[in-house]
């Protein structure tokens, strides 16, 4: 499909497990994103990245793993899931020069 | 430091009506860019409208309007004619420097209901 897609959409896992959220988009952007989103603090940037193989901590990286080997992927990993990292993650790209950020679906994630 | 400050936790308005949703940011950059995004219920991140700090004139996308004074930092939303489909979270956001910055931070939102 064409645009940006996120999977799961949802996920249900145990505190200490790895989990890895998937971010895939088809425009070719160089920049990248990942965000969560809890209730009464909007979205934080968790990490971004200006191209493949360059990433960068953003507001709350701590707990979380990106790689990017390839322009159109971006995954998330949560390397020990703990509760506190339940939430819904969202996953953005845009070109180099717009202002405009495309945003993915979204992933539920709860950890119990 | 970039903040993001979106005083309204929620708001309401009459069907056909105008409404403003506030946002103040803080930034010690000349170059910054400021946004609004739009999320329904359903949970997507729909982007509206978008201003940058050079721009001399308020940007205007349809109904929408960036009511932009820099001297108050403040980039508030207005709605004009608001509709039931309006009805949703709304974020401010701010990104440092116009196009090349990487981080866009967001405020907590407003969320507006719109009564028929």
């Amino acid at each position: 499909d064409a645009g940006i897609t996120q999977s799961p959409r949802y996920k249900i896992t145990e505190t200490g497990r790895q989990v890895t959220l998937m971010c895939h988009q088809t425009w070719s952007h160089s920049y990248m994103f990942w965000y969560r989103q809890d209730l009464g603090h909007g979205l934080r940037l968790i990490y971004y990245s200006a191209a493949a193989d360059i990433t960068d901590k953003g507001e709350v990286p701590d707990g979380y793993v990106v790689s990017r080997s390839k322009t159109e992927n971006f995954p998330l990993t949560l390397e020990s899931a703990t509760r506190s990292q339940t939430s819904v993650y969202f996953c953005a790209s845009r070109t180099g020069t717009s202002n405009e950020q495309f945003f993915g679906p979204g992933t539920r994630l709860t950890v119990l | 430091a970039q903040k993001i400050t979106q005083t309204q936790p929620g708001m309401f308005v009459q069907e056909k009506e105008a409404v403003t949703l506030d946002c103040t940011y803080d930034t010690s950059d000349q170059s910054y860019g400021l946004f609004w995004y739009k999320q329904p219920s359903s949970g997507e991140m729909i982007f509206l409208i978008y201003q940058g700090s050079y721009d001399e004139q308020n940007a205007t996308e349809g109904r929408y309007s960036l009511n932009f004074q820099k001297a108050r930092k403040s980039a508030n939303l207005v709605i004009s004619a608001s509709q039931l489909g309006d009805s949703a979270m709304y974020f401010c956001a701010m990104r440092e420097g116009n196009t090349g910055g990487f981080k866009t931070i967001f405020g907590a939102g407003t969320r507006l209901f719109v009564k028929a």
